[in-house]
């Protein structure tokens, strides 16, 4: 499965956007960009999703670099809620059915 | 709206005992999922089924089985347990069958203590 590279841990301040990277390098070209977070003590919980073109939902934007090797997650105002762990994640609609494999996600704290 | 149920909640066993765990999907979902977490840890994919099949293995031990039922339910059997197995464990499902929207939904997790 191709790789996802996260920072291990970001801060943000209370109604501040934020910007939360994934490096991809290896992606191929059947891959999707997933992204969820895990609360603590929940089940990781969807956040977006996309594979060329930028994704905006209600609860963030996903943008995505052209040459697809890299992405951002971006939280426009970032509240207490939003602190959790955030994994970025490659899925392919392939053979697999879909399996999410998480690898090490970033953790961000959010200050009020 | 419904979520993916998953029991019991919590769940003590003593080693070599055999647990098993339960996940009940959203309703027309018909893949399912399970995730192993242990301590600080994160999440880890055991196997998944897709319309009653075996559709991928993970790192699921060879002391662990699991099976999905006619009505799309699933259950985890962990024999033998170890200290080890201590951990959450996650059930997920998706409508994979009826055009994939991309997510998986997670059940809020079954925590087992093996003491």
């Amino acid at each position: 499965d191709a790789k996802t590279t996260q920072p291990n841990s970001m801060e943000s301040n209370e109604e501040e956007p934020v910007h939360l990277p994934c490096n991809h390098s290896t992606i191929s070209g059947t891959d999707y960009i997933h992204w969820y977070r895990q609360l603590p003590s929940q089940g990781p919980e969807y956040v977006i999703h996309g594979l060329t073109s930028n994704v905006n939902n209600r609860m963030a934007s996903l943008a995505i670099a052209e040459d697809r090797k890299s992405s951002t997650l971006i939280l426009h105002r970032a509240t207490l809620r939003d602190a959790a762990v955030y994994y970025c994640i490659l899925r392919s609609y392939g053979g697999s059915q879909g399996n999410l494999i998480f690898g090490k996600g970033t953790k961000l704290s959010v200050k009020p | 709206a419904a979520g993916v149920i998953q029991s019991p909640r919590h769940l003590i066993k003593e080693k070599r005992e055999t647990a098993t765990l339960k996940c009940y999907p959203i309703p027309r979902h018909d893949t399912v999922y399970w995730y192993q977490q242990g301590p600080g840890q994160d999440p880890q994919f055991l196997i998944s089924f897709y319309e009653k099949m075996q559709s991928d293995k993970g790192s699921i031990p060879d002391r662990f089985s699991a099976q999905q039922f006619s009505d799309y339910h699933s259950e985890l059997n962990m024999s033998s347990l170890e200290l080890g197995d201590s951990a959450l464990y996650f059930c997920a499902s998706s409508p994979l069958g009826l055009g994939d929207t991309g997510e998986l939904f997670f059940g809020e997790g079954s925590r087992l203590t093996v003491l």
